[in-house]
């Protein structure tokens, strides 16, 4: 999946504990993004990256912080997890050039309890 | 503000017929995506498309695009069994390539 490798791929947590996803990229892009992909709704953006430490919201970024230290990772933060962010998390890369496609990685499915 | 509306929104189709998903955007959009996925899998680029009567196949599968009626098309011809899956079309907005809206999905479902 070039180069994408989400962690964990299943994690199960309890309401109010903070969550960490990491994201980890060999393609050296410098766009990464956050999605959730809900029943019902599609993909929605949540944050995004355009660079080391350069990070913007997206259409439902509250709850939710990132971080990007380095070209490679990408880190979403859930920092009191709430059942209404159960939901499946997928990372993307996208080129900087044409044709700008997304490419993704496997997903990480939380289910916050 | 961009939204995008996919239908149907579930296809139940016989093998070997045609058929198309048709995705409408509400405003100016300059990019088109479309994509795949497979139950419990991650999502598969399929089109990209940038301008204005871009047309683009791949196998089966053709799309299309025309920003004046704000429309994207996804023929599916002869349709066999592994293209079932649900097909995402999405609009580019903004200044970051992949702040994309998506549409809700189509799942298709080919049948013997």
């Amino acid at each position: 999946d070039a180069g994408i490798t989400q962690s964990p791929r299943h994690k199960v947590t309890e309401t109010g504990t903070p969550v960490t996803l990491r994201c980890h990229q060999t393609e050296n892009h410098r766009y990464m993004y956050w999605y959730r992909q809900d029943p019902g709704h599609g993909l929605r953006l949540i944050h995004y990256s355009y660079g080391v430490k350069d990070t913007d919201k997206g259409e439902v970024s509250d709850g939710y912080s990132v971080s990007r230290s380095k070209t490679e990772d990408f880190l979403l933060t859930l920092e009191s997890a709430t059942s209404s962010q159960t939901s499946v998390y997928f990372c993307a890369i996208s080129e900087t050039g044409a044709p700008w496609a997304l490419h993704f990685g496997n997903g990480t499915r939380l289910t916050v309890t | 503000e961009l939204k995008v509306e996919q239908n149907p929104l579930f296809l139940s189709m016989q093998e070997g017929k045609n058929y198309t998903i048709y995705c409408n955007y509400s405003t100016t959009s300059d990019r088109l995506y479309w994509y795949r996925q497979d139950p419990g899998k991650s999502l598969e680029s399929l089109f990209v498309l940038l301008s204005n009567g871009a047309v683009k196949q791949e196998g089966r599968l053709m799309a299309s695009l025309d920003t004046k009626a704000r429309l994207s098309t996804l023929h599916i011809t002869a349709a066999v069994h592994d293209l079932s899956a649900t097909y995402f079309c999405a609009g580019g907005y903004g200044g970051s390539q992949g702040n994309l809206i998506f549409g809700k999905g189509t799942k298709l479902s080919v049948k013997p």
